[in-house]
């Protein structure tokens, strides 16, 4: 069973602070996605990352896969308020017998909360 | 019109009640599916359907059974559920195997 284990669980920071949250894995990946969770919402994609060492950037959001894709980090840049959210980690495993649907496995996730 | 929409969006029953969660999307995509998000578990995917066939059941209990009508409706109907199926219960749905998923924003089901 191919595991996404996110650190740290937990994160409460105050606005303009840097952080960095992990997804890590024992198991490589074709691609990794990153989703952000606001209180009252469903999970919204955030990025896509698919070849080892990719870096992309979304605003003051940096997602980097690792060179062996089994691993993955967010770093967010002067934090604010608007970030508070659950941060999960996925892969996606396309359904090998109708090859139209796919199969997204979560991480554990990552509960930020950006204070004033 | 929003993408993924959910009914209702909390709901209390007993252990004895039956009541179903619908959810509808209005982005055309031909494959939705159910997820669970529970306090002490990741979010963890319960069933799949692609075209109106369910293509994935992911060892859930029959005390759960999705219905998908047609490709822009699917329903979760619940029966005498347990308080561990206390969650918030997700809905999506994706163009096709390389797409991206668009989640509803959940039911949260309390069963007392």
């Amino acid at each position: 069973t191919q595991l996404l284990e996110q650190s740290p669980q937990f994160l409460s920071i105050q606005e303009g602070e840097n952080l960095t949250v992990y997804c890590n894995s024992s198991s490589v990946f074709s691609s990794l996605q990153w989703y952000r969770q606001e209180p009252g919402e469903g999970p919204v994609l955030l990025v896509t990352v698919v070849t080892g060492g990719e870096v992309k950037k979304l605003k003051r959001l940096t997602f980097q896969f690792g060179d062996a894709r089994k691993d993955s980090s967010l770093h967010i840049t002067a934090a604010q308020p608007g970030d508070t959210g659950l941060y999960l980690c996925a892969f996606d495993s396309p359904q090998q017998n109708t090859g139209t649907a796919s199969k997204l496995t979560f991480g554990t996730g990552t509960r930020l909360q950006v204070t004033l | 019109e929003t993408g993924v929409t959910q009914t209702p969006r909390h709901l209390v029953m007993g252990m004895t009640n039956k009541k179903s969660l619908k959810c509808e999307q209005h982005l055309g995509h031909n494959a939705m599916y159910w997820y669970k998000q529970s306090a002490k578990k990741p979010l963890e995917l319960m069933f799949v359907y692609n075209f109106k066939e369910q293509t994935e059941n992911n060892s859930v209990p029959s005390r759960f059974s999705p219905e998908c009508p047609n490709s822009s409706h699917l329903f979760l109907h619940l029966h005498t559920l347990q308080p561990e199926d206390s969650a918030l219960y997700l809905c999506a749905s994706s163009q096709g195997n390389t797409d991206t998923q668009y989640f509803g924003p959940g039911t949260r089901l309390t069963v007392l």
